[in-house]
């Protein structure tokens, strides 16, 4: 079974804090993702990587960094959070493979910036 | 931009019924077709995958594809309280990426 865990299910954080959110995949997947998923806008990428050190911008990228030292890790970094972070943020992952690419999500973070 | 459309909701079905759902995607060079369930707060799971024209049953869940149309469905059979949930229809095209459509909700009426 495809595993992906998120390190925090609730985090409240204040208004301009640094915000670290913490993504593991323990099935050896090339590519990793984080959304974040707001009512009545779906699911909105923010970043996504295909390989260690590698990253690319999504949709939303700002305000917003992430970092993937290690295959199996992503990290999602709000650099100063802000009140319209506020938000459900989900992790994927996906092999490579060609023509596959099912994505796996984590159980989410709910982020609420006061 | 590549778009991704679902038929809106809320669908409400009778216990037992079929609870039909459309999506349609504007990329002609998708490739890769997938269906996910959500349920309220929480993450969404994966239950359908479709690669080639025609359909993929699994269990009470059946995908149809049709590439020329450009859509794709799921049917869920004999519904239960349990499938009420939103479903996501997500289309890959060939830059890693998944692109989501808005979800339909589904209640399934005991």
């Amino acid at each position: 079974d495809v595993k992906v865990t998120q390190s925090s299910r609730y985090l409240v954080k204040r208004t301009g804090e640094k915000v670290f959110l913490e993504c593991v995949q323990d099935m050896d997947h090339e590519n990793m993702f984080w959304y974040r998923q707001d009512p009545g806008l779906g699911l909105r990428l923010i970043y996504f990587s295909y390989d260690v050190k590698m990253k690319e911008k999504g949709d939303i990228p700002e305000g917003y960094s992430v970092s993937r030292e290690k295959k199996e890790r992503f990290s999602l970094i709000l650099e100063s959070a802000s009140t319209n972070q506020t938000s459900m943020y989900l992790c994927a992952s996906s092999l490579a493979r060609t023509g596959a690419y099912e994505q796996y999500f984590g159980p989410g973070t709910r982020l609420t910036v006061t | 931009q590549k778009e991704v459309e679902q038929n809106s909701g809320p669908l409400s079905v009778p216990e037992g019924a079929i609870a039909s759902l459309n999506c349609t995607y504007s990329d002609r060079g998708s490739q890769s077709f997938f269906w996910y369930r959500q349920y309220s707060g929480k993450s969404p799971e994966l239950i359908m995958s479709i690669y080639s024209n025609g359909d993929k049953e699994d269990g009470r869940f059946t995908a149809q594809l049709n590439k020329a149309s450009q859509y794709v469905s799921l049917l869920i059979r004999d519904s239960q309280p349990s499938d009420s949930a939103t479903y996501l229809c997500a289309v890959f095209s060939n830059d890693y990426k998944l692109s989501f459509g808005a979800g339909t909700t589904v209640t399934v009426r005991a």
